[in-house]
């Protein structure tokens, strides 16, 4: 068990739809980290925030959008959902907010789009 | 552009074989970190090591061993004596950029343990 929390585990919905998936960093990470993972994408970093800021964006969608709240937890809101947009969300956290720091991924929340 | 590639997509050995895994990496950055990541059929990401760009002493850790070797850009996982629990997905992953600890990983190398 990493720490890092995430709700829900699965998630089927349809297209068109607008979802929210959620994370717990693990107690004192500042940063949260959200990643794709699909068959053709493979794993695809999406934004990071820091200690409620965003600090970086990947190949992030439009449609898609995250915060990080003042108690560190963090949302990716997925919206006009697309048959593609199925796939396994990870989200991470770390301490800091840099390339030295390691990231310990939660168990995923698995997202159909029907 | 920085890249990792892990050319190996599938892995069949059994029990008690010892296997590598390959890692090549591709970046401009002279300090960066390497990972691995393991994701079991369970699904989530464990992570295994970290390493970085200064250290280039290998590392053993049971019966995991991974060698880092800058010459070739390489950071190669090996398991020795494998066993059927280490069956799973493996993931090499590279953080270049000081400002922020986004990864960029490989497709994944899958173990196939067989008894």
């Amino acid at each position: 068990d990493s720490g890092v929390t995430q709700t829900p585990k699965h998630l089927i919905t349809a297209t068109g739809q607008r979802v929210t998936l959620r994370c717990s960093p693990r107690s004192g990470d500042l940063s949260v980290y959200w990643y794709q993972q699909s068959l053709d994408q493979g794993l695809q970093f999406l934004i990071q925030y820091y200690n409620g800021e965003e600090r970086a964006k990947g190949n992030i969608l439009e449609r898609f959008s995250a915060q990080q709240f003042p108690d560190l937890h963090s949302e990716l809101n997925l919206s006009s959902l697309e048959l593609g947009d199925s796939a396994l969300y990870f989200c991470a956290s770390s301490v800091g907010s840099g390339r030295t720091d390691t990231q310990y991924f939660g168990p995923g929340t698995r997202l159909t789009v029907l | 552009a920085q890249k990792v590639t892990q050319a190996q997509t599938e892995i069949s050995v059994v029990e008690k074989e010892d296997v590598t895994l390959d890692c090549v990496y591709e970046t401009r950055d002279t300090t960066y970190y390497l990972f691995w990541y393991k994701q079991p059929p369970s699904g989530e990401l464990v992570f295994l090591i970290r390493r970085n760009s200064f250290d280039e002493q290998n590392e053993i850790s049971g019966r995991y061993s991974w060698n880092f070797q800058k010459s070739t850009s390489s950071f190669n996982f090996t398991i020795t004596a494998s066993q059927v629990v280490d069956s799973a997905v493996y993931f090499c992953a590279l953080s270049f950029s000081g400002n922020t600890g986004k990864l960029i990983f490989g497709q994944g190398t899958t173990l196939q343990v067989k008894p």
